[in-house]
This record gives C-alpha cells, sequence and structure tokens, in this order.
C-alpha cells in the first residue's frame, strides 16, 4: 500500500528554535498533502492543505507566518515551525493523496512529536 | 461550519462481543467517511471507509452509513484485546482548497479480556 514517511520522529528544542518537518510519499505521486495538529487527549486538527506548486491553504487561526509549509515536489512537503514556543509543542501529523483522489483515503505520516522547552 | 461529533467515552466491551461506535456529523455536504483507530503516541491507521449509504463489511468491521440522518456508525464484531484504541471518524466535502479530513474527538475503546 501507499506509504507516508515524515521525519523525524521527535523533536526537543529551545524555545525560539525554528524546527523543519518532512513528509515524503514513497511510492506515489502526492499531489496533495495535508498537515494536521494534535494536542494530547484531543482529535486532529487540520492547519493546512497544500498542493504540489501552488501556496498552502491554511485553515482559520493557523498563522501562515509561523507554520510555513512548503511542496515543492510530488514527493515531498515540509512544515517549518517557525520560533517555536511551547505552546506549540504537539503531534505533527502530515497526509498525502494523489491525483483523482479527492473521495479516497489520506495517506497518514507516523508523525512527529515536537517539545519546546 | 464542519463538525464531527462522537461519545468520548471510555466504552468498554467485553472481549468477544460487538463494539458499536457512533458518529454524527453536521455537513450535508460530506461525501466521504472514514474510521481511523489510533493508538496512544501513534498516527491514524484507516479501519474502514464509506461513500454510500447502507452497510460495508470488512472482516470483523462494518461501517453502516445514513446520510439522511448524518449518522455514521463502525461495529466491530468478536471483539478482542488489541482492538482497545481511540476510534476516530473523520469527513470529507472534496473540492475546494482545503478539504482535509474533519475529525471527531475519538471514542475511547476498551476491550475487556
Amino acid at each position: 500500500g501507499a506509504v507516508v514517511s515524515q521525519h523525524p520522529s521527535w523533536v526537543i528544542c529551545k524555545s525560539g528554535t525554528s524546527v523543519k518537518i518532512e513528509c515524503r510519499s514513497l511510492d506515489f505521486q502526492a499531489t496533495t498533502m495535508f498537515w494536521y495538529r494534535q494536542f494530547p487527549k484531543q482529535s486532529l486538527m487540520l492547519m493546512a492543505t497544500s498542493n504540489e506548486g501552488s501556496k498552502a491553504t491554511y485553515e482559520q487561526g493557523v498563522e501562515k507566518d509561523k507554520f510555513l509549509i512548503n511542496h515543492a515536489s510530488l514527493t515531498l512537503s515540509t512544515l517549518t515551525v517557525t520560533s517555536a514556543h511551547p505552546e506549540d509543542s504537539s503531534f505533527y501529523i502530515c497526509s498525502a493523496r494523489g491525483l483523482l483522489q479527492e473521495n479516497q483515503p489520506q495517506h497518514f505520516g507516523d508523525g512527529t512529536r515536537l517539545s519546546i522547552l | 461550519q464542519k463538525e464531527v461529533e462522537q461519545n468520548s467515552g471510555p466504552l468498554s466491551v467485553p472481549e468477544g462481543a460487538i463494539a458499536s461506535l457512533n458518529c454524527t456529523y453536521s455537513d450535508r455536504g460530506s461525501q466521504s467517511f472514514f474510521w481511523y483507530r489510533q493508538y496512544s503516541g501513534k498516527s491514524p491507521e484507516l479501519i474502514m471507509f464509506i461513500y454510500s449509504n447502507g452497510d460495508k463489511e470488512d472482516g470483523r468491521f462494518t461501517a453502516q452509513l445514513n446520510k439522511a440522518s448524518q449518522y455514521v456508525s463502525l461495529l466491530i464484531r468478536d471483539s478482542q484485546p488489541s482492538d482497545s484504541a481511540t476510534y476516530l471518524c473523520a469527513v470529507n466535502i472534496p473540492g475546494g482548497g482545503a478539504d482535509g479530513l474533519t475529525f471527531g474527538k475519538g471514542t475511547h475503546l476498551i476491550i475487556q479480556p
């Protein structure tokens, strides 16, 4: 089946640091990638949708200047948390889908646990 | 406003019994419905998806969809301790720029040996 790889799986860093998370589709071309965030005991919340070669579309309340998303190729999207603070500590999960698969299940990465000290 | 509602539980079911998980959604434009299982600290994994009214069966799992009532459910037959997890209901409204999944908060299922 389709595989989505996310890296790193765990990050611990100091407040004010910028952190980059990578999401790769290993065996299919991901025309659309999604970034979700999950706080403890909460559900996944969609942060943004990115289509290859286009600017990401952010959900209401998500700061685009803080969460920079790049989707420059059909197999890679990156999320950069700029000047991260403790309140940004969360579980970040990406998912991907291919062309003409709007109704098909998304393939999730294993997630990145971000801890800001 | 996209909303997906689930009872957070915990739902406790004896091993071997049927576990019934329910979900309601607010947006009548929703076309795709998914059930994911999430173990603590892990990413969600797909269990079932359903698009049409009625039942869809896959092994021990049956998804049921009623679009008129805006209701989707998941039945797990012959429940096993390994089924203990949080089950997330998700809906998708395709089209437009931001059409990722909207998740419910999940139901914590406990299968008692």
